[in-house]
């Protein structure tokens, strides 16, 4: 598996609360992407990044944000958590924009 | 933006039966076609890819036909074994505007019966 992990990997908290999901990567890849992944919807792209701070919008972004200040690190930041943010995140990573994504393990969310 | 359709959403097939996927993009852009497999409880991973200059790619029992034409891609799954059974997922990334955006389709849910 490539090198990549996600942080936490279970989290439950409760609405209002501001919570920051980590993807670290051991690969030197330039992307880096967060989905988020619900029964019916499948692997909907929130942010993703082509370089050190250089990020760029998904299909889901609101109420997310994200920032890369090294290679090896993407953060994903709910500023207040929402009950409809409740889902399982990926992180993936992939040396080209057309090429093979590897995935981390994901990591649920619950917001209450 | 690029938008993903795949159908169907769940699949049945028996043991040694054919099981086909198919996929529409909306953005001409877009020049790379890859499907995924996720098993339960497991992290998606790459099970063939298709580029634009190609209209075929076979590996083994799974092969992916694309038709830039008519902006659609299939996989296909021959002599379906239990193990087949999973979500599967097909993408497609291409650049608009100098960034590429790599988006999913909602996956096909497929059972293979014994």
């Amino acid at each position: 598996d490539a090198g990549i992990t996600q942080s936490p990997r279970h989290k439950v908290t409760e609405t209002g609360t501001p919570v920051t999901l980590r993807c670290h990567q051991t690969e030197n890849h330039r992307y880096m992407y967060w989905y988020r992944q619900d029964p019916g919807h499948g692997l909907r792209l929130i942010h993703y990044s082509y370089g050190v701070k250089d990020t760029d919008k998904g299909e889901v972004s609101d109420g997310y944000s994200v920032s890369r200040s090294k290679t090896e690190d993407f953060l994903l930041t709910l500023e207040s958590a929402t009950s409809s943010q409740t889902s399982v995140y990926f992180c993936a990573i992939s040396p080209g924009p057309t090429g093979e994504l590897f995935f981390g393990e994901g990591s649920r969310l619950t917001v209450l | 933006g690029e938008n993903v359709e795949q159908h169907p959403s769940t699949l049945s097939v028996q043991e040694g039966d054919s099981a086909v996927i198919k996929c529409t993009y909306s953005d001409s852009a877009s020049n790379y076609f890859p499907w995924y497999k996720q098993e339960l409880g497991k992290r998606p991973q790459l099970i063939i890819d298709i580029r634009s200059n190609v209209g075929e790619k076979k590996d083994q029992r799974i092969a992916v036909t694309l038709n830039k034409t008519a902006k659609h891609f299939s996989l296909h799954i021959t002599e379906t074994q239990p193990e087949d059974s999973a979500v599967y997922f097909c993408a497609a990334s291409g650049s608009t505007s100098g960034t590429y955006k790599y988006i999913f389709g909602t996956g096909t849910r497929l059972k293979v019966l014994a």
